[in-house]
């Protein structure tokens, strides 16, 4: 079974702060993706990454990085975090770009609060 | 831009009953996923409609493609309790970000199924 993990399934922190999300997948898939979930608004693509050191802006990348040094690992990185980023972050791997094999699998999510 | 729209958002249905979730697109796909998330949970993928016709069931639930129409039918049959959860469909665009295994989310359907 393909396995997806994240670093912490809560986590509350303080407006300014960096704040950092790991997640790991161990069935060697090539891509990796950042989501987050708000209530109504459904999956947000933030980041998502290709390969080892690649990275693509998703729909909403302002106040987010990522780090991918490792092909196993991808970081979503708050530089400042603030309220508004209050939210369920999702993180997803996939075996290949193209084929059927491209079906996302999901984290258990990390919920984040920013106060 | 893909974009997906699922309704209805909110759908409330007593056991026993039929009801159908449809997912509409706006570009070319050929490929769509059907997830399923439980409370506080994360996304669970359901079927995988790899082409225009495709139908695939698994116990109550049954998933269809139409290409042409750009559309995708969730169906459920004779709802149990166990059924509720929030759905969503996944599909694969054809911009330079599909090639790159990026999905375009629907805003997900929250079910309940009630005694």
């Amino acid at each position: 079974d393909v396995k997806v993990t994240q670093s912490s399934r809560y986590l509350v922190k303080r407006t300014g702060e960096k704040v950092f999300l790991e997640c790991v997948q161990d069935m060697d898939h090539e891509n990796m993706f950042w989501y987050r979930q708000d209530p109504g608004l459904g999956l947000r693509l933030i980041y998502f990454s290709y390969d080892v050191k690649m990275k693509e802006k998703g729909d909403i990348p302002e106040g987010y990085s990522v780090s991918r040094e490792k092909k196993e690992r991808f970081s979503l990185i708050l530089e400042s975090a603030s309220t508004n980023q209050t939210s369920m972050y999702l993180c997803a791997s996939s075996l290949y770009p193209r084929g059927p094999y491209n079906e996302q699998f999901f984290g258990p999510g990390t919920r984040l609060t920013v106060l | 831009e893909l974009k997906v729209e699922q309704n209805p958002l909110f759908l409330s249905m007593q056991e026993g009953k039929n009801y159908t979730i449809y997912c509409n697109y706006s570009t070319t796909s050929d490929r769509l996923y059907w997830y399923r998330q439980d409370p506080g949970k994360s996304l669970e993928s359901l079927f995988v409609l790899l082409s225009n016709g495709a139908v695939k069931q698994e116990g109550r639930l049954m998933a269809s493609l139409d290409t042409k129409a750009r559309l995708s039918t969730l169906h459920i049959t004779a709802a149990v309790h166990d059924l509720s959860a929030t759905y969503f469909c996944a599909v694969v665009g054809a911009d330079r970000g599909s090639t790159l295994g990026r999905l375009y989310f629907g805003r997900g359907t929250q079910l309940t199924v009630w005694p």
